[in-house]
């Protein structure tokens, strides 16, 4: 029973570098959500899609680009990444009717 | 908008002592409310969902919350907590119509031995 898989668990990239988070779920969840996790400021949504072929804004999308693959699969995309990136990341899922989300374990990001 | 605030950064309790998160949460329709657990490099998992029905609410490891229209909170309670309750605790909202989910900053709750 996998719920929501992340990968990589770890990354350390050079500024300006980019590199593509990827996440996966096999719960047939139609909404995916992609959160950072900051010291002292909870969880702050990136981007979220409702279901699969939409795609929609959260609260802090710059910088940061994202594919819903099909309905399993949504990647986060760095094209760039500055040093304000490091944080960890989580991708999560949640069915119909504001059902409470499941998440990953999560990426730890470090942009030197 | 929707904003979820949690006013307790840390709280620090005995073992065996009973402990309240306190969470309140601003919306103009209805909510859902939530409270995950997140325990050291781990992702969050679910405590206790409010949807509707019964305003009392009973979850996973002992944990209960309340949810109080009139003062707008759902705070977590705990008759007695133990070692292992020690994580961080985060308070979440979402509302009908919307596939958004808003988190408060969390609350680090630590066991005392």
């Amino acid at each position: 029973n996998a719920g929501v898989t992340q990968t990589p668990k770890f990354q350390v990239l050079k500024t300006g570098q980019s590199m593509t988070l990827q996440c996966a779920q096999d719960m047939n969840h139609n909404s995916m959500y992609w959160y950072r996790q900051d010291p002292g400021m909870g969880l702050r949504l990136i981007y979220y899609s409702a279901s699969e072929g939409t795609t929609d804004k959260g609260e802090v999308p710059n910088g940061y680009n994202v594919s819903r693959l099909n309905k399993r699969e949504f990647s986060l995309r760095l094209e760039s990444a500055a040093p304000s990136q490091t944080s960890v990341y989580f991708c999560a899922s949640s069915g119909q009717g504001n059902q409470p989300q499941h998440f990953g374990n999560g990426t730890r990001l470090s942009i030197l | 908008a929707q904003s979820v605030t949690q006013l307790d950064s840390q709280v620090p309790v005995f073992e065996e002592a009973p402990v309240e998160l306190r969470c309140n949460y601003s919306s103009s329709v209805s909510v859902y409310l939530f409270w995950y657990v997140q325990y050291p490099n781990q992702g969050l998992q679910l405590l206790l969902k409010y949807l509707s029905g019964s305003t009392l609410v009973k979850g996973i490891n002992g944990f209960e919350a309340e949810f109080n229209k009139s003062q707008t909170s759902f705070h977590l309670r705990k008759p007695s907590v133990h070692i292992s309750d020690t994580a961080e605790y985060f308070c979440a909202v979402s509302s009908s119509g919307t596939y958004k989910y808003i988190f408060g900053t969390g609350t680090r709750l630590k066991v005392l031995a």
